[in-house]
């Protein structure tokens, strides 16, 4: 996941919003991921934005990209402790190889 | 349950032994893929399947590791004479082929089997 860079920790209180930022390196990526992998388990796809969009909501989720910056975040509203977790933004510059960050850990504390 | 199963979740073994791990994809899903993920990393790709077809190999695939999908469905992933680092979760997943016009074709992940060689 060297093409795909992410900040490894974020700590959030409940409640608030929490936002994890991405950067990627392949313009050619036409979606772009966000999964989520709790402890011991395996990954759980969150959402996807096609590559000519700005933004995608869904429930408390918000993807926003800047293809100009490859740039690509996400923003979970009213942060809950059941979002704790790690999250990985992944690119797939072809159709069929999904490259993933390092993650991020979010951390939810009362 | 019809989401990716994979079989065993955890697996010890000692250094040179062999072990196979199982993956069961989605039923209606020509796509199969595997990959690893070592702690604090994301995964990285190994492996995937079209059909019965293995249509490519990641450089991390040394020649201990062998994946087959026999009949299309299951896959399973060998690693002969397995080293300490080879110990890591091994992933798989799914999907279906894009449809003509392209489109995206999300990858499920199974729960993952955890490997530690001692």
């Amino acid at each position: 996941g060297e093409d795909v860079e992410q900040s490894l920790f974020l700590s959030v209180r409940e409640g608030d919003s929490s936002v994890i930022n991405c950067t990627y390196t392949d313009s050619s990526s036409t979606y772009l991921y966000w999964y989520k992998q709790e402890p011991g388990a395996g990954l759980q796809l969150l959402t996807y934005i096609f590559s000519n969009m700005d933004m995608k909501q869904d429930q408390r989720l918000t993807v926003l990209l800047n293809k100009k910056d490859k740039h690509l975040s996400l923003r979970i509203a009213d942060t809950q402790t059941g979002d704790s977790a790690i999250y990985f933004c992944a690119e797939i510059p072809n159709d069929y190889k999904l490259s993933f960050g390092a993650g991020t850990t979010v951390t939810v504390r009362a | 349950d019809t989401g990716v199963s994979q079989d065993p979740r955890h697996k010890i073994t000692k250094r040179g032994q062999n072990v196979t791990f199982r993956c069961d994809p989605i039923s209606e899903h020509n796509r199969l893929y595997w990959y690893r993920q070592t702690l604090g990393q994301g995964p990285e790709f190994l492996t995937y399947f079209q059909n019965e077809a293995q249509l490519e190999k990641s450089r991390l695939l040394s020649d201990r590791f062998s994946a087959e999908r026999p009949k299309g469905s299951f896959s399973t992933l060998e690693i002969q004479r397995t080293e300490q680092g080879d110990s890591a979760m091994y992933l798989c997943a799914s999907s279906s082929l894009p449809g003509l016009a392209g489109g995206q074709e999300t990858q499920y992940f199974g729960p993952g089997t955890r490997l530690l060689v001692l």
